[in-house]
């Protein structure tokens, strides 16, 4: 069965400091990779994809691939309060459009 | 109206009652997904729509009936349900082919509570 693991939390992490979300996925296959965003009772709000192995920046957002391993996290920089929420992995594991979610990882960023 | 809207955003129905969820997307996609969240689940992918035609049915229930009538809509038809399907549900829409990657935008969601 394809898999999307994350580790549910919650990770606590001071304002100001980084905060390191990982993911690992089943599929060797899988080509696209997707972060989301979850406030409490909203929908996910998507923050960044990436489909190559490397980093990749969207202002405070790092997202980073390794196929090779099979792990996809994402880096959140000087973490404020606003970005507590649950970040959801996904993951585009064939030709189809259609995503696997990982169960999430609930972030507190503490003032 | 922008992005993906659902309507209505709260449902409270008994086990007998039949309703129906609507999707709206105004972003030009040609996808449209159904999905629920249940509480310490991960999201669980219902159905997909690619231009209007049903491509996966991830094994729901029957009581669950979507119907998609043009690439901007998607209706799910509820009827019979049982407690345990009391959930969040969520509508996305993405571009497929081409270019596109496929990323998911969804809409604000209906929570349905089914007494």
């Amino acid at each position: 069965q394809k898999e999307v693991e994350q580790n549910s939390g919650p990770l606590s992490v001071p304002e100001g400091a980084i905060a390191s979300l990982n993911c690992t996925y089943s599929d060797r296959g899988s080509q696209s990779f997707f972060w989301y965003r979850q406030y409490s009772g909203k929908s996910p709000e998507l923050i960044m994809f990436i489909y190559s192995n490397g980093d990749k920046e969207d202002g405070r957002f790092t997202a980073q691939l390794n196929k090779a391993s099979q792990y996809v996290s994402l880096l959140i920089r000087d973490s404020q309060p606003s970005d507590s929420a649950t970040y959801l992995c996904a993951v585009k594991m064939d030709a189809g459009n259609m995503l696997t979610f990982g169960g999430g990882t609930r972030l507190m960023v503490k003032p | 109206e922008t992005g993906v809207t659902q309507t209505p955003r709260h449902l409270v129905m008994g086990m007998t009652n039949k309703k129906s969820l609507k999707c709206e997307q105004h972003l030009g996609h040609n996808a449209m997904y159904w999905y629920k969240q249940s509480a310490k689940k991960p999201l669980e992918l219902m159905f997909v729509y690619n231009f209007k035609e049903q491509t996966e049915n991830n094994s729901v229930p029957s009581r669950f009936s979507p119907e998609c009538p043009n690439s901007s809509h998607l209706f799910l038809h509820l009827h019979t349900l049982q407690p345990e399907d009391s959930a969040l549900y969520l509508c996305a829409s993405s571009q497929v082919g081409g270019e596109a990657y496929n990323e998911q935008f969804f809409g604000p969601g209906t929570r349905l509570t089914v007494l």
